[in-house]
């Protein structure tokens, strides 16, 4: 069935390094993988996303990747910023335009 | 607009009894999702309304749970003969067609004891 699958679970990083958060899917018809950054006890929010047409797309300091043949794409947030903190979560199109979304990578940033 | 309206913010229930809430969706959006989020883990799909038409109902939905959209406007999801399983955060999200931005409300967190 559709899945995605999200890697890691938690990140921790110190304030100004590089975070990667990886993920794959396992529905070939996906075309469409947005990234939401959710706050504690808040919504979920987009912070970027990517279509199949396209390989990688960047905004300021984050930057997605798209490898639709081995069915990857990752995250990166540069100069990491304490606000950066927070549970992020991956997701794919599936039939009808539902996301799937990944179980979230906790990423603390340290000052 | 606002954005995406859900109520009420939290609800606590006992065992066996029905629930009912409410998402207001960005207006011009044609598109709502309920997805049911679970403390450490990712939204998971419910249901899915393009206008007032419920397109894709998930296989791990149990009978209990309905949901409706008249006039595709608002929605609402009822769980019926709640358990303490069902307890999570419920989440409505709205967008203007496929593969565009989700806009997602604040969530209505479900306690059954």
């Amino acid at each position: 069935g559709e899945n995605v699958e999200q890697h890691p679970s938690t990140l921790s990083v110190q304030e100004g390094d590089s975070a990667v958060i990886k993920c794959t899917y396992s529905d070939s018809a996906s075309n469409y993988f947005p990234w939401y950054k959710q706050e504690l006890g808040k919504r979920p929010q987009l912070i970027i996303d990517i279509r199949s047409n396209v390989g990688e797309k960047k905004d300021q300091r984050i930057a997605v990747t798209l490898n639709k043949t081995a069915k990857h794409f990752s995250l990166h947030i540069t100069e990491t910023q304490p606000e950066d903190s927070a549970v992020y979560f991956c997701a794919a199109s599936s039939e009808g335009g539902k996301l799937i979304f990944g179980q979230g990578t906790e990423l603390s940033v340290k000052p | 607009d606002t954005g995406v309206s859900q109520d009420p913010r939290h609800k606590i229930t006992k065992r066996g009894q029905n629930v009912t809430f409410r998402c207001d969706p960005i207006s011009e959006h044609n598109r709502l999702y309920w997805y049911r989020q679970t403390l450490g883990q990712g939204p998971e799909f419910l249901t899915y309304f393009q206008n007032e038409a419920q397109l894709e109902k998930s296989r791990l939905l149990s009978d209990r749970f309905s949901a409706e959209r008249p006039k595709g406007s608002f929605s609402t999801l009822e769980i019926q003969r709640t358990e303490q399983g069902d307890s999570a955060m419920y989440l409505c999200a709205s967008s203007y067609s496929r593969n565009t931005e989700a806009f997602f409300g604040q969530g209505t967190r479900l306690t059954v004891v």
